[in-house]
């Protein structure tokens, strides 16, 4: 069975670009979160998607975005970039959120200049 | 407001010696937790989960405890190997919260 996969694997956009990430699940797996990573920073949550509805947001503000389509690929989007938005981005799915192990694709790099 | 915290940035640990790692949390409603290893530049690796309902739970090298009145998880890792050698995150949830809170890690060096 494939993995979670991610594309891109690398971005480097300018300040006050926007930028679209995509994410596609394990199959069967339709339940997909969004995670910012950045250096001494843990994981921080953005938002979980399941059956194309977002059932909960983190502390980001509102450049941040996503959505889930009908075959559970998602997508998140960052809009008027900021140097501070530079990080890895990590996508993960599982087959129903509660009591499931989530298992996560290699991350975007993005890089704002 | 870091609800879970893992205190330890890092661990050196000689082969074939036992790692522990812990990790703390602060909201009793938690009632899943995960440990994920983590590779530079890569997404974090599923390890080993346990649910609140269990003190223990082991597969293979890896073993997870529970202790739910000092809000504390532990995993161990017997024997430590070179190729563990990674960062540990630790990650609890809330039934009906869809979100994971994850520690900031610690830093595993098992030494050969």
């Amino acid at each position: 069975k494939a993995g979670v996969t991610q594309t891109p694997r690398y971005l480097i956009k300018t300040r006050g670009q926007q930028v679209t990430l995509s994410c596609s699940p394990i199959s069967g797996h339709r339940s997909v979160s969004w995670y910012q990573q950045t250096p001494g920073q843990g994981l921080q949550f953005l938002f979980e998607y399941f059956s194309e509805t977002q059932r909960n947001k983190g502390n980001f503000p509102g450049r941040f975005s996503g959505r889930q389509f009908s075959n559970s690929r998602s997508e998140m989007n960052v809009s008027t970039l900021e140097l501070g938005d530079s990080a890895l981005y990590l996508c993960a799915s599982s087959l129903e959120f509660s009591y499931n192990e989530q298992f996560f694709g290699p991350g975007t790099r993005l890089t704002v200049l | 407001d870091q609800q879970v915290k893992q205190n330890s940035p890092s661990l050196s640990v000689q082969e074939g010696r036992i790692s522990i790692l812990n990790c703390d949390y602060t909201n009793s409603m938690f009632d899943y937790f995960l440990w994920y290893k983590k590779y530079p530049a890569e997404g974090p690796t599923f390890l080993i989960s346990i649910s609140s309902i269990k003190d223990k739970n082991e597969d293979g090298r890896f073993t997870v405890f529970l202790n739910k009145s000092a809000k504390h998880l532990s995993l161990h890792i017997v024997p430590s190997q070179p190729g563990d050698s990674a960062v540990y995150f630790c990650a609890a949830s809330a039934s009906g919260t869809y979100k994971y809170i994850f520690g900031t890690g610690t830093r595993l060096k098992v030494l050969a």
